[in-house]
């Protein structure tokens, strides 16, 4: 079974300040790594994933994320965020063996003038 | 815009009534997953299909069903609503059935139970 846990529900930062949204996984299988973000009143869109390879990966909206397999964790982060990035940003996982998507409870993050 | 519609946008019904929930996935995905997401309980796997059969079930009630049908596109099946049934229903496709293949969501459907 896979669990994705994100640490922290609401993210507070002022715009053009740097931002981690932190995201641990738990899985028995290997894994791959998606975060996702929602707008208000909107459907999900992809950030980022991480398939293999390279452990920093770099997605939209000048996003990137690091996978660290030892601490089984992919914490995303922005060197400078806007307020056009307050949304709710969800972690998910899935695995080798599916498709299904398993997601965290998600970060709000909340960037104020 | 994804390229994943969900119909309808709202949905407002009563309990005990059944629902029909409608999906149509990008053009070229065979994959279609359901997820609902609520504020209890999050954003939960209900279930997928891939190419009109079957693939993969998540924590989905008995009163729940879908299918796939022939040109893709999907419905899912809410029967005996209850309150904790009001939820959104998000829609997301693929073009393959694996972990690796991104899913493209659509808007979703906000079931409210009254």
């Amino acid at each position: 079974a896979q669990s994705v846990t994100q640490l922290d529900s609401q993210v507070p930062v002022f715009e053009e300040a740097p931002v981690e949204l932190r995201c641990n996984y738990s899985s028995s299988v290997s894994v791959y790594l998606f975060w996702y973000v929602q707008y208000p009143n909107q459907g999900l869109q992809l950030l980022l994933k991480y398939l293999s390879g390279s452990t920093l990966v770099k997605g939209i909206n000048g996003f990137e994320a690091e996978f660290n397999k030892s601490q089984t964790s992919f914490h995303l982060r922005k060197p400078s965020v806007h307020i056009s990035d307050t949304a709710e940003y969800f972690c998910a996982v899935s695995s080798t063996l599916g498709g299904k998507l398993i997601f965290g409870q998600g970060t709000e993050l909340s960037v104020k003038p | 815009d994804s390229g994943v519609t969900q119909t309808p946008k709202h949905l407002i019904t009563a309990t005990g009534q059944r629902v029909t929930l409608r999906c149509s996935p990008r053009s070229g995905d065979l994959s279609v997953y359901w997820y609902q997401q609520s504020l209890d309980q999050g954003l939960q796997f209900l279930i997928q299909y891939y190419n009109g059969e079957e693939r993969a079930k998540g924590n989905i009630l008995e009163r729940f069903s879908a299918q796939q049908f022939p040109d893709l596109h999907s419905e899912l099946n809410l029967s005996s609503l209850e309150l904790g049934d009001s939820a959104l229903y998000f829609c997301a496709s693929s073009v393959g059935r694996q972990g690796h293949n991104e899913q493209f969501f659509g808007p979703g459907t906000r079931l409210t139970v009254l």
